[in-house]
């Protein structure tokens, strides 16, 4: 069973509108990160959070992680072509090696 | 530098069959993990080393499933009598060892089982 639930499961989105992914857990995330995945490229490290309230962004992608470490919502700000692909929020939920527990991704289509 | 790669990218196999996985982490890594990908789902952990151990391997879904890491670098995950079930990408991802350390990831090797 997936222990981190993401939303919307796919999402079309005119090039230089915004958008939204959701990642959310019902465990306390210890460590939660973005990855992006393009066909035959494996994944793709975007950010990590830790703290609880924490927020981090890289040129036009900003992810953050609520107070309760327990969901992290990742916004892109006006997508690019660029942007597309399969978002996925892979979390510690406190598993021996810091083994990652993954969503099933957000798949990313950006339309000129 | 280079990152974490994985040979071969793809792998077309009869059911039955035994086939070879490689992982070569990212040089000093000493943690390295296997992951699975079906269709449409998230990456699943399989096992993950500390070194040349097998720290946790409880994610093997059974005793066809095998990997190991001898010198405590590349890494071989092993299928045995391959069931069409086991088609799926096969991610290596290794990470530098410390607290919280980012996991890089491969860019998988695609298993078909016909």
């Amino acid at each position: 069973s997936q222990e981190l639930e993401q939303s919307p499961q796919s999402l079309i989105v005119q090039e230089g509108k915004n958008l939204t992914i959701n990642c959310t857990s019902s465990k306390t995330l210890y460590g939660l990160y973005w990855y992006k995945q393009k066909y035959g490229e494996g994944l793709i490290f975007l950010m990590m959070l830790q703290k609880g309230g924490e927020e981090k962004s890289h040129e036009k992608i900003t992810a953050k992680l609520d107070e309760k470490k327990q969901q992290s919502s990742l916004h892109i700000t006006a997508s690019q072509p660029s942007h597309a692909g399969i978002y996925l929020c892979g979390a510690d939920l406190g598993n021996s090696g810091y083994a990652l527990n993954f969503g099933k991704g957000t798949s990313l289509l950006v339309t000129p | 530098g280079a990152g974490v790669s994985q040979t071969p990218s793809n792998k077309v196999t009869e059911k039955g069959k035994y086939v070879e996985l490689r992982c070569d982490p990212i040089s000093g890594h000493t943690a390295l993990y296997w992951y699975r990908q079906s269709l449409g789902q998230g990456p699943e952990f399989l096992i993950y080393f500390q070194g040349t151990g097998a720290a946790d391997d409880s994610g093997l879904p059974n005793d066809r499933f095998f990997a190991v890491r001898p010198e405590g670098s590349v890494s071989t995950l092993k299928i045995q009598r391959t069931e069409r079930g086991d088609s799926a990408v096969y991610l290596c991802a290794s990470r530098e060892g410390g607290d919280q350390d980012t996991q890089y990831f491969g860019p998988g090797t695609r298993l078909t089982v016909l």
